[in-house]
């Protein structure tokens, strides 16, 4: 199983949207809606952000927003604000034939 | 307060073995499959493997990179899983992560996620001679 891909980088300034794209392939990001995604601060365990695609666990702010179309899922984060820096991974579930989950790269996200 | 925590971590030598241990307080343990994850200094995060709950069989997968090396198991009793960690190579330095595969309950029953909602601090695995 690859990687999936995502953008290095991504910076905005506080109070705009940036969009954080996980691209993969129709063995997985394609195949399921079963992408989820990650925030990771520095020194930090990873915290759920997105499952299923666009929902949300309880707690974590309607400012993040999933979507997904064809091989590529989406992570949206309105409002921008200090806290929001981090690391961000996609993860997709890639079936059940070779079991595996797949992760993204990862993007850096800075507030400008 | 839902929460899982990591101990056995430390330094071992390339050959050696390591277990590691995860307690879980917060939540009926025994209804939820548990997973291990890692993350190599300065890398991304890659799943190890999981256990499913005895309600699925109490089955385990691998990723490809540790299986035949790496053994999960659980104790529900004590709310503890564990990762057996053998034949240990360089490559496995990382810190791992034991998490919660999440699902939810819906009119026709639960329905796993494919998520991990609970994760815990981790703990540093140095494999190095």
């Amino acid at each position: 199983q690859s990687a999936l891909t995502q953008p290095a980088s991504v910076s905005g300034s506080p109070g705009q949207s940036i969009t954080i794209s996980c691209t993969g392939t129709s063995s997985d990001v394609g195949s399921y809606n079963l992408v989820s995604w990650y925030q990771q601060h520095p020194g930090k365990a990873p915290k759920l952000m997105i499952y299923e695609v666009s929902k949300r666990p309880s707690g974590v702010s309607n400012r993040f927003s999933g979507s997904k179309s064809g091989n590529t899922a989406s992570l949206t984060i309105s409002g921008l604000q200090a806290e929001d820096e981090a690391d961000y991974y996609c993860c997709s579930y890639a079936g059940s034939s070779t079991f595996a989950y797949v992760f993204g790269t990862g993007t850096k996200v800075t507030v400008l | 307060e839902v929460q899982l925590v990591e101990s056995g971590g430390g330094l071992v030598k390339p050959g050696r073995s390591l277990r590691l241990s995860c307690t879980a307080s917060g939540f009926t343990f025994g209804d939820y499959a548990m997973s291990w994850f890692r993350q190599a200094p300065g890398k991304g995060l890659e799943w190890v493997g999981f256990i499913r709950s005895k309600a699925y069989g109490g089955t385990t997968e691998y990723a490809a990179s540790v299986k035949g090396r790496f053994t999960i198991s659980r104790d529900d009793s004590k709310s503890i899983a564990y990762l057996q960690m053998n034949s240990l190579k360089t490559e496995d330095t990382a810190v791992y992560y034991c998490t919660r595969r999440g699902q939810r309950i819906t009119i026709f029953g639960v329905v796993i996620t494919e998520a991990f909602d609970i994760w815990g601090q981790g703990t540093m695995v140095t494999v190095s001679s």
